[in-house]
């Protein structure tokens, strides 16, 4: 599975969007992006994740390059309970599909009132 | 519906003992996966379980071992435990093995003295 880079930290204000970036130049070609986070003291939450195609659901937004080495997260109006560490995570789907996922160090979110 | 059980939530245990941790999944969930969280090597692969029978191991040395049972229930064990052990261990369960999306539990919070 393809390595992620990801800023250490993020700051951003009550009621703004949040934009997380994460570096993955190694993707191949059947690799899906995925995203968690984890709230400190709870087990990682899943978001989201995509393939080629931009990506929205009830908690955030998933946009990925068009070459697919880069994608951002993007939380519309953040809010106070988003301050949590965000992983992004390359995880391919082969036959013998397995759970496995390999987390980097995350992206420490802390939204300011 | 209920989420991931994981018991206890919290454990203290002394060197050279060992320990068993629960982990219920989401009903009609039937892979199990497992994860340990330290602060210097964050969150690692353990290994995960599909249909009782264990389809992938992390680079955990054999005094750690697991097993799920009939109901998808599954177990982990730590034989003779060290210092580094303290951790924080994570469950998470999926409907299958390669899931999109898993949830995990709230873990386990082992401390070894």
């Amino acid at each position: 599975d393809a390595k992620t880079t990801q800023p250490p930290s993020m700051d951003c204000a009550e009621g703004r969007a949040a934009n997380l970036p994460c570096n993955h130049s190694t993707i191949s070609g059947n690799e899906y992006v995925y995203w968690y986070r984890q709230i400190h003291s709870q087990g990682p939450q899943y978001i989201i994740h995509g393939l080629k195609n931009n990506e929205t659901n009830e908690m955030a937004s998933l946009i990925i390059t068009e070459d697919r080495k880069s994608s951002t997260l993007i939380l519309p109006h953040a809010t106070l309970r988003d301050t949590a560490v965000y992983y992004c995570i390359v995880r391919g789907i082969y036959g013998g599909a397995t759970n496995k996922l390999i987390f980097g160090t995350g992206t420490l979110l802390a939204v300011q009132p | 519906k209920a989420g991931v059980t994981q018991t206890p939530r919290y454990l203290i245990k002394t060197r050279g003992q060992q320990v068993t941790l629960s982990c219920s999944p989401i009903s009609g969930h039937r892979s199990v996966s497992w994860y340990q969280q330290t602060p210097g090597q964050g969150l690692q692969f353990l290994f995960e379980y599909f249909s009782e029978t264990q389809r992938n191991k992390g680079n955990f040395p054999g005094r750690f071992s697991g097993r799920q049972f009939s109901n998808s229930r599954s177990e982990m064990n730590v034989s003779t435990l060290e210092l580094g052990d303290s951790a924080l261990y994570l469950c998470a369960s999926s409907l299958r093995a390669g899931d999109h999306g898993y949830t995990f539990g709230s873990g386990t919070r082992l401390t070894v003295v």
